[in-house]
């Protein structure tokens, strides 16, 4: 079935980079993207949200970018520091039925060395 | 802090046996969804209730069933348990049922062992 995944289940940044986590959706009625953090034992959290209609969004040292067209979407960390080490998920919110549900891909560990 | 509220935060049982687990969303959401999260599988959409009514059922099995009462809080009831309902069982409270905005904030989940 359709689903969200993403490239690569691991990354490794040096404390100070830019990270940048990738994630591939199939579903085109897809309108909304968001993007978690999840700390070991802890719930996801969220971090940004993206709507269709935009392929450009900002917050607070983290930027994400949706590519229609390719349906890849990323999220880009400035800056990373030692407490950005976590899970991050990106979920797809498919419109349907009177309710919106999130598919969430597999996730990526991302590593922060000091 | 989310302010999505789960108890109990673990629960170790035997095949067989049934549990409940309970939910508390935040101040003034409506919505209620519950995931599941295991290793094999990620984070998987079991249902979701606005405001006392399903609204949508995900991979949820038939041994599995939900409700939200009217002080909105809600409970995941797992009967006849198997050994690959061991998971970190999650729900998520939002505002709005389908509209606009809808993030969703997840509880500190529970983790379901069982033995």
């Amino acid at each position: 079935g359709e689903s969200v995944g993403l490239h690569l289940p691991t990354l490794s940044v040096q404390e100070g980079d830019n990270s940048i986590i990738n994630c591939a959706y199939s579903n085109s009625a897809s309108d909304y993207f968001i993007w978690y953090k999840q700390e070991s034992g802890k719930g996801p959290q969220f971090i940004i949200d993206i709507r269709s209609n935009m392929d450009k969004r900002q917050g607070q040292r983290v930027t994400v970018l949706l590519n229609k067209t390719v349906k890849h979407l990323s999220l880009q960390i400035a800056a990373t520091q030692p407490g950005d080490s976590a899970v991050y998920f990106c979920a797809e919110n498919r419109p349907g039925a009177g309710s919106y549900q999130l598919t969430f891909g597999k996730g990526t560990k991302l590593s922060v060395i000091p | 802090d989310s302010g999505v509220t789960q108890t109990p935060k673990h629960l170790i049982t035997a095949t067989g046996q049934r549990v409940t687990l309970r939910c508390s969303p935040r101040s003034g959401d409506l919505s209620v969804y519950w995931y599941q999260q295991s290793l094999d599988q990620g984070l998987q959409f079991l249902i979701h209730y606005y405001n006392g009514e399903e609204r949508a059922k995900g991979n949820i099995l038939e041994r599995f069933s939900a409700q939200q009462f009217p002080d909105l809080h809600s409970e995941l009831n797992l009967s006849s348990l198997e050994l690959g309902d061991s998971a970190l069982y999650f729900c998520a409270s939002s505002v709005a049922p389908s509209g606009r905005s809808e993030e969703q904030y997840f509880g500190p989940g529970t983790r379901l062992t069982v033995t």
